[in-house]
């Protein structure tokens, strides 16, 4: 049973426009939230986290919103980039545990 | 560049041969780990290690070893190989609290 759920594998957005990429999850233990993007033939790439005790984590561009009673995040990209074309993958942690969790990813498409 | 390197790039195997993959970091990391991507699947944990001479089982274990003999290095071992573990597998490390950092994978086909 998947634990991390991005039911939207692709998306397509227009440059300048806002980006909105979701992650569900099932499990209320998760208390720590990460975005990974990951270019063809490359590693994914640490892009934000957020902790359960906060709502929102803004850095540049980028905003992680997080609704732990909907057990659900959201990435927000502000303006999309043409370079923001990538797989974007939601991840969660157990403060109890070690791994992360991943979502099956959602590949982003920004169109110039 | 500084990071998590891992070798070989590709590889081919026929169903049935032994190889071995390499990680290597040197960012003194603690925690380093083995996954998996498949189409459609995300990235699944092979195995872990949570500091040097230990090894524990991730989400997708069968048919794969690991050894962690040194801090810096990790490796995956698969005994015989088979189609099955067609796969992209990537390495990661982490200090702590931080995020993990990923090397750039090894794309692995078994005929």
């Amino acid at each position: 049973d998947q634990q991390v759920k991005q039911n939207s594998p692709s998306l397509s957005v227009q440059e300048g426009r806002i980006s909105i990429l979701n992650c569900d999850y099932t499990n209320s233990m998760f208390d720590y939230f990460l975005w990974y993007k990951k270019y063809p033939a490359e590693g994914p790439t640490f892009l934000i986290s957020i902790s359960s005790i906060k709502d929102k984590n803004e850095d540049g561009r980028f905003t992680v919103f997080l609704n732990k009673s909907a057990k659900h995040l959201s990435l927000h990209i502000v303006p999309s980039q043409p370079g923001d074309s990538a797989v974007y993958f939601c991840a969660a942690k157990a403060q109890a545990g070690t791994a992360l969790i991943f979502g099956k990813g959602t590949t982003l498409s920004v169109s110039s | 560049n500084a990071g998590v390197t891992q070798t070989p790039k590709f590889r081919v195997l026929k169903t049935g041969q032994s190889m071995t993959l390499l990680c290597a970091q040197d960012m003194n990391h603690e925690y380093m780990y083995w996954y998996r991507q498949d189409p459609g699947m995300g990235l699944r944990l092979i195995h872990y290690s949570v500091g040097e001479g230990t090894t524990a089982k991730g989400e997708v274990p069968d048919g794969y070893n690991v050894s962690r003999l040194k801090k810096q290095n990790f490796l995956l071992g698969l005994e015989s190989a088979a189609p099955s573990q067609t796969s992209v597998y990537f390495c990661a490390s982490r200090w702590g609290g931080q995020p993990q950092h990923f090397g750039d994978g090894t794309r692995l086909s078994i005929l």
